[in-house]
């Protein structure tokens, strides 16, 4: 069965850092790799979705990188700002038997501090 | 204005009361989820319907039920089956089911609190 990691669990950094979230996978049968942000009580947010045949995809100062083989995907926000604090998910689109399915890390914890 | 809605934001419950938490899209889409999260977790799959009338069990769906009569509605109940129901509950949509290269839209999730 898939399983979505995350690590670490929680993240400080000063303002205006580069930084590096990490999300593993178990099984490399993935379809897509989606990276999403959740404020505190909020929805879900969808940041980037990187297509299995990709290795990469960028938005602004966001960008997400695939490696199947290695089972790994990592969030790569440049210069960090106070309102990027927030949690960040990844998770997996596999196959469920007849249909395809997320399965969800258990997120970062991030936040940057003015 | 386009999006999913998810009604009420808040939800108190007795033990042994059912609920029925509100999910509508307006988004056209065929796909609907229902996801449940624990704090310090990930989202954890209840059920989810790939066209109207159809629907299927996720990873926890004991407790729970759901019927998807119109496109745009997909509510679920939580029973008094449902041993743990205090969480957070999130609806999500998706155009096809089956695609591979776009997103689950989600909606602002229920907190559902049991007293």
């Amino acid at each position: 069965k898939q399983e979505v990691t995350q690590i670490p669990a929680a993240l400080s950094v000063p303002e205006g850092e580069n930084l590096v979230l990490n999300c593993s996978f178990t099984d490399s049968a993935i379809y897509n790799l989606q990276w999403f942000r959740q404020d505190p009580g909020k929805g879900l947010t969808s940041l980037l979705l990187i297509q299995s045949s990709q290795r990469e995809q960028t938005s602004g100062r966001l960008n997400a990188s695939l490696d199947k083989s290695s089972g790994r995907s990592t969030l790569y926000i440049a210069a960090s700002q106070p309102g990027d604090s927030a949690t960040y998910l990844c998770a997996a689109l596999i196959s469920s038997g007849s249909a395809r399915q997320l399965t969800f890390g258990s997120g970062t914890q991030l936040t940057v501090l003015p | 204005d386009g999006g999913i809605t998810q009604s009420p934001k808040y939800l108190f419950r007795k033990e042994g009361q059912n609920v029925t938490l509100s999910c509508e899209q307006n988004l056209n889409h065929d796909a609907m989820y229902w996801y449940r999260q624990d704090p310090g977790q990930g989202l954890r799959l209840i059920y989810y319907s790939q066209i109207v009338n159809d629907f299927q069990k996720g990873d926890i769906a004991e407790g729970y039920s759901v019927s998807r009569e119109k496109k745009e509605s997909f509510p679920l109940t939580v029973t008094s089956a449902q041993k743990n129901p205090t969480a957070f509950y999130l609806c999500a949509s998706k155009d096809f089911a089956g695609a591979t290269n776009n997103e689950q839209f989600f909606g602002p999730g229920t907190r559902l609190t049991v007293l």
